[in-house]
């Protein structure tokens, strides 16, 4: 049973514009959230991350936002640069429980 | 620094090898872990250890051995796997097993079995 979703298998963006990744959660007791980008024949490198404690977090052109009661978060990346065309993965943790529960991911394409 | 290191890159075995799977940080790291990958997919957790101690086992075949002979190092032996277990399989590791926090991925060993 996959208890994070990423519906949109794939995003296609123009160099400069935002890209905004979506990700939802069934699990009500996942409190910490993260983002993961992955290029090909690499393993996933951290992006950015936030408590559910919090409803935003901003690391320079990185910004997670997230909704508890729709059990929603998204990611924006602005501006959009050629360099994060990527598989970005969404991932959440339940408390002292050290899975972490991934998306199936969206490819990310920028276009110049 | 937050490397985590994976050998080999690549891995070509027969059904019947026995091979190692190596991972090693120097973060301080008290836990880490063993993901496997297909294509298209997201990671699969197979296995964490806590304090050097297996605290996690997924469920995972027999054929499939973890080892952690330290803090700094984790292994995963290989015996008579099949071809279905080809997969990229990733190493991470996260500093604190008490709380949630950032886990660190290596770049992951490329498996195939033929």
């Amino acid at each position: 049973d996959q208890q994070v979703k990423q519906n949109s298998p794939s995003l296609s963006v123009q160099e400069g514009r935002i890209s905004i990744l979506n990700c939802d959660y069934t699990n009500s007791m996942f409190d910490y959230f993260l983002w993961y980008k992955k290029y090909p024949a690499e393993g996933p490198t951290f992006l950015i991350s936030i408590s559910s404690i919090k409803d935003k977090n901003e690391d320079g052109r990185f910004t997670v936002f997230l909704n508890k009661s729709a059990k929603h978060l998204s990611l924006h990346i602005v501006p959009s640069q050629p360099g994060d065309s990527a598989v970005y993965f969404c991932a959440a943790s339940e408390g002292r429980n050290y899975k972490l529960s991934f998306g199936a991911g969206t490819t990310v394409t920028v276009r110049a | 620094d937050t490397e985590v290191t994976q050998t080999p890159k690549h891995l070509v075995m027969g059904m019947t090898n026995k091979k190692s799977l190596k991972c090693e940080q120097h973060m301080g790291h008290r836990a880490m872990y063993w993901y496997k990958q297909k294509a298209k997919k997201p990671p699969e957790l197979m296995f964490v250890y806590s304090y050097e101690k297996l605290s996690i086992n997924e469920s995972v075949p027999s054929r499939f051995s973890p080892e952690c002979p330290n803090s700094s190092l984790l292994n995963l032996h290989l015996h008579a796997l099949q071809p279905e277990d080809s997969a990229l399989y990733l190493c991470a590791s996260s500093q604190d097993p008490s709380r949630p926090n950032i886990q660190y991925f290596g770049a992951g060993t490329r498996l195939s079995v033929l």
